[in-house]
């Protein structure tokens, strides 16, 4: 049984460029949140998304979107690349109720 | 609002010494608690929960018990191994409303053979 799936697991972007972040969830689950963690921080929350909408988000600026496709699979993208961007952004699926909250190994951002 | 407050790191010790990570939290109501793990390049493992006050979460050899009181839920492990060298991170989630789990900033563990 496959668990979170995150692609790609590192890349590289330049200040300016556009990025796109993929997450499937653990079969079973119908649930996704995105977080981002800078290097020696705890994860912070950007947004969750349920039935193909955003039911919740985190003190993120606009430039942060998502995406849930009817899979349950989703798409974190952010425009207008900072450098303060870098960092690891984890998915976490599991159920509407909380559930089994379960995280991928998630993808490093460098942003240069 | 909620927040964890964990200790500072790095946390260094030998192969079998004791181990006591400390993590408080402000919450309102009666929160969910959580120790996740994070090993080098991996996502966060969730290692041990506890759902109401005076349970004790255990797993692997750690635990933690939810102290309402003093608002606390330590983790502590009795002879730590070098394996269990990474982050850990207290986490809390308040029930009903969307479920959304808190992290506090992590604590680094060291163990040296």
């Amino acid at each position: 049984d496959a668990g979170v799936t995150q692609s790609p697991t590192h890349l590289i972007k330049t200040r300016g460029q556009q990025v796109t972040l993929r997450c499937s969830p653990k079969s079973g689950h119908d649930t996704v949140s995105w977080y981002q963690q800078a290097l020696g921080q705890g994860p912070q929350f950007i947004f969750q998304y349920y039935e193909e909408e955003e039911r919740q988000r985190g003190n993120f600026p606009d430039r942060f979107s998502g995406h849930q496709f009817p899979n349950y699979s989703s798409e974190l993208n952010v425009n207008a690349l900072l450098l303060g961007d870098s960092a690891l952004y984890l998915c976490a699926s599991s159920l509407a109720t909380g559930d089994g909250y379960t995280f991928g190994s998630g993808t490093r951002l460098t942003v240069v | 609002g909620n927040s964890v407050t964990q200790m500072e790191g790095p946390v260094t010790l030998s192969e079998e010494a004791f181990l006591t990570i400390n993590c408080t939290y402000t919450a309102t109501g009666y929160p969910s608690l959580f120790w996740y793990v994070q090993y080098p390049g991996e996502g966060l493992q969730l290692l041990l929960k506890a759902t109401k006050a005076d349970d004790k979460g255990s797993n692997k050899g750690f635990e933690a018990t939810y102290r309402k009181e003093t608002t606390s839920f330590h983790l502590e492990k009795g002879s730590v191994q070098v394996s269990d060298s990474a982050v850990y991170f207290c986490a809390l989630r308040k029930s009903g409303g969307s479920y959304i789990p808190t992290f506090g900033r992590g604590t680094s563990l060291i163990v040296h053979p």
